[in-house]
């Protein structure tokens, strides 16, 4: 079964400043796909960024990038100039390919300072 | 594009009562739906996955005549509390997958959720 895991239960920033969170994974599967989520206070879920362990370059949505080593079974998250509104749970989570399980972290929660 | 609806958002029931809880897709046809459970303070947890037209798929551990899941069309998936009690208090969540062109066919579309209060 594949596992996921989050190390930091919290974590704080300061506005304006870059945060990374943490996440690793245990498969052993060779394609699938892995994600971030956040969940702000209102609870709906939002796909921050994606990534497809067949593709080496790191995805990059704005502000947002993820380290992805797949030998290593790490996937970061690195929010860069951090806003008050990135204030939220983020859940990293991990999807076989051709599978519908999404397996989710225990999730970190995010503060922005400002 | 890709937006799914839950509602209700918020239902408050009496122990022994069902309540049901509608999940939709509003401008996707979603050949598979996710439902998920929310403890506070924790992760998602998938309870049964829907396939349009078949029985769901059950996780371990999730009762299947205590939740029952249809998923009757295309855009609608329903998920229905039999005989609540309290400790069926959570927030439940879909999520919906798309097969059509121009969204990832892997990608799950999630709803806002709807959080059952049982007294």
């Amino acid at each position: 079964a594949q596992t996921v895991t989050q190390s930091q239960p919290e974590m704080s920033v300061q506005e304006a400043e870059t945060v990374t969170l943490s996440c690793t994974y245990d498969t052993s599967e060779s394609n699938y796909y892995l994600f971030w989520y956040k969940q702000p206070p209102s609870r709906q879920m939002i796909l921050v960024i994606r990534q497809e362990a067949y593709k080496q370059q790191n995805a990059t949505e704005n502000r947002f990038s993820v380290n992805f080593q797949k030998a290593a079974k790490s996937f970061s998250l690195k929010i860069s100039d951090s806003q008050l509104g990135d204030t939220a749970m983020y859940f990293c989570a991990f999807m076989k390919h051709n599978n519908n399980d999404m397996r989710f972290g225990a999730g970190t929660r995010l503060t922005v300072k400002p | 594009g890709a937006v799914v609806s839950q509602h209700p958002s918020w239902v408050i029931c009496k122990s022994g009562t069902s309540v049901k809880i509608e999940c939709r897709s509003l401008d996707f046809q979603a050949t598979t739906m996710f439902w998920y459970r929310q403890f506070p303070k924790q992760s998602l947890m998938l309870m049964a996955t829907s396939n349009e037209g078949s029985k769901a798929t059950y996780e371990q551990g999730v009762e299947k005549d205590k939740f029952l899941i249809n998923h009757a069309s295309l855009t609608l998936s329903t998920l229905t509390v039999t005989s609540a009690h309290p400790e069926d208090s959570s927030f439940y969540i879909c999520s919906a997958r798309s097969t059509l062109a121009g969204l990832s066919s892997y990608e799950q579309y999630f709803g806002p959720g709807t959080r059952l209060t049982v007294t």
